[in-house]
């Protein structure tokens, strides 16, 4: 699996936009870019992934450079319960299959009043 | 949604007891279910896959004897720390895939040890 590089900590201000950023320079072909979340004591919860292409849902946008070596997690609009560790995954499709998540540290957003 | 649960979400126990903690898949079967363990300020550490009808797999270091894998449907995985110690306490997290969507999360189980 492809590693990733995540700072190790950010602090953004409530309602700015929190950018946090991953680098995964050896992220293969067919692998896709993961973000996952986790709050204090609650286990990871799912935000979103792609490709090659930028995405939004309802929680965030991820922009994956041109080269796919990098990418970026937007929260638009930063609250107070977005306060959580950030983890950037690589990993094949879905459809390929059940496969494990490896975890790395992650990045600890700390949302300011 | 998808959702994956965890019972118990706390569990106290006294040193040498065997303890067992469930994952179910609510709304939808999983062959495939993982078990993670996370310790105070640390990541998530993979520690096995379960397999629906089939021996779980386990990452290098993790002892199978000690942590008894069943999945004996396709929504239910179970994992039972047995004869238990101070030094098992942790975080105990599982996931599950519906199909083609990314993997869930329980809420996990923290595990004390006394």
């Amino acid at each position: 699996d492809a590693k990733t590089t995540q700072p190790t900590s950010m602090d953004c201000a409530e309602g700015r936009a929190a950018n946090l950023p991953c680098n995964h320079s050896t992220i293969s072909g067919n692998e896709y870019v993961y973000w996952y979340r986790q709050i204090h004591s609650q286990g990871p919860q799912y935000i979103i992934h792609g490709l090659k292409n930028n995405e939004t849902n309802e929680m965030a946008s991820l922009i994956i450079t041109e080269d796919r070596k990098s990418s970026t997690l937007i929260l638009p609009h930063a609250t107070l319960r977005d306060t959580a560790v950030y983890y950037c995954i690589v990993r094949v499709a879905p459809f390929q299959g059940a496969q494990k998540l490896v975890f790395g540290q992650g990045t600890r957003l700390t949302i300011n009043p | 949604g998808a959702v994956v649960s965890q019972h118990p979400s706390r569990v106290i126990c006294k040193s040498g007891t065997s303890v067992k903690i469930e994952c179910r898949s609510l709304d939808f079967q999983a062959t495939t279910m993982f078990w993670y363990r996370q310790f105070p300020k640390q990541s998530l550490m993979l520690m096995a896959t379960s397999n629906e009808g089939s021996k779980a797999t386990y990452e290098q270091g993790v002892e199978k004897d000690k942590f008894l894998i069943n999945h004996a449907s396709l929504t239910l995985s179970t994992l039972t720390v047995t004869s238990a110690h101070p030094e098992d306490s942790s975080f105990y997290i599982c996931s599950a895939q519906p199909g083609d969507q990314p993997q869930h999360f329980g809420d996990g189980t923290r595990l004390s040890i006394l």
